[in-house]
């Protein structure tokens, strides 16, 4: 089992439309948790954070729900500059003092039509 | 300010030869990483630096891969003998001193490598 699994799309939606993208991880120890955006052939660049009570940037609401190990990004409103690929990202701090490495998901890619 | 760099944007090389990426991380930031995106697929960790604490790595697939980083500043990803397979974008990304909750990454344009 992957340690952090996303629908790998395509989504499709109209612009306008609502979307909602969910993600699983496997490890229980993981302590924060990201939403990414990468738009294509380009480098991955934060969209936001996800915080244990939820939170929300504009159309952006993201949601963590750790007794099921999953997380949500909700798209409201959706924009043609929307279009890209939504990369959720776990980070797990090890113990010893060597810090874990952000692990990311495969993405799930999103098309806004007009 | 400036971001991440990384040089060369592109490189194309024999199956057989050596190849150097290069990372220049945003200046203050100690956490440095490796990453390696093939074609449609999601991102593989490779290599992290955090200050002059051991690196992690634990993300090399092979002893062909090796990187360095002189103390908080650039860092080079070495690749042997490379392969066919080794064809990917390398991404390098840096991280300010990591906060409770972690720290943001912030990505290089990354280096296509392709292998003929």
């Amino acid at each position: 089992r992957k340690e952090v699994e996303q629908d790998p799309g395509p989504f499709n939606v109209p612009e306008g439309a609502t979307v909602a993208f969910n993600c699983t991880y496997s490890n229980s120890a993981s302590q924060s948790f990201f939403w990414y955006r990468q738009d294509c052939r380009k480098e991955p660049k934060l969209l936001m954070s996800v915080y244990s009570s939820g939170n929300e940037d504009g159309r952006f609401t993201a949601q963590l729900n750790r007794a099921s190990q999953y997380i949500s990004l909700l798209i409201r409103d959706s924009k043609l500059s929307d279009s890209a690929t939504y990369l959720c990202v776990v980070n797990v701090e090890a113990s010893g003092g060597s810090a874990r490495q952000l692990t990311f998901g495969s993405g799930t890619q999103l098309t806004v039509l007009p | 300010g400036a971001g991440v760099s990384q040089s060369p944007s592109n490189k194309v090389t024999e199956k057989g030869k050596d190849v150097e990426l290069r990372c220049d991380p945003i200046s203050g930031h100690t956490a440095l990483y490796w990453y390696r995106q093939r074609l449609g697929q999601g991102l593989e960790f490779l290599i992290y630096f955090q200050g002059n604490s051991a690196p992690d790595k634990s993300g090399l697939p092979s002893d062909r891969f090796s990187a360095e980083r002189t103390g908080e500043s650039v860092s080079t990803l070495t690749i042997q003998r490379t392969q066919q397979e080794d064809s990917a974008v390398y991404l390098c990304a840096s991280s300010p001193r990591r906060g409770s909750w972690g720290n943001e990454q912030f990505f290089g344009p990354g280096t296509r490598l392709t292998v003929l």
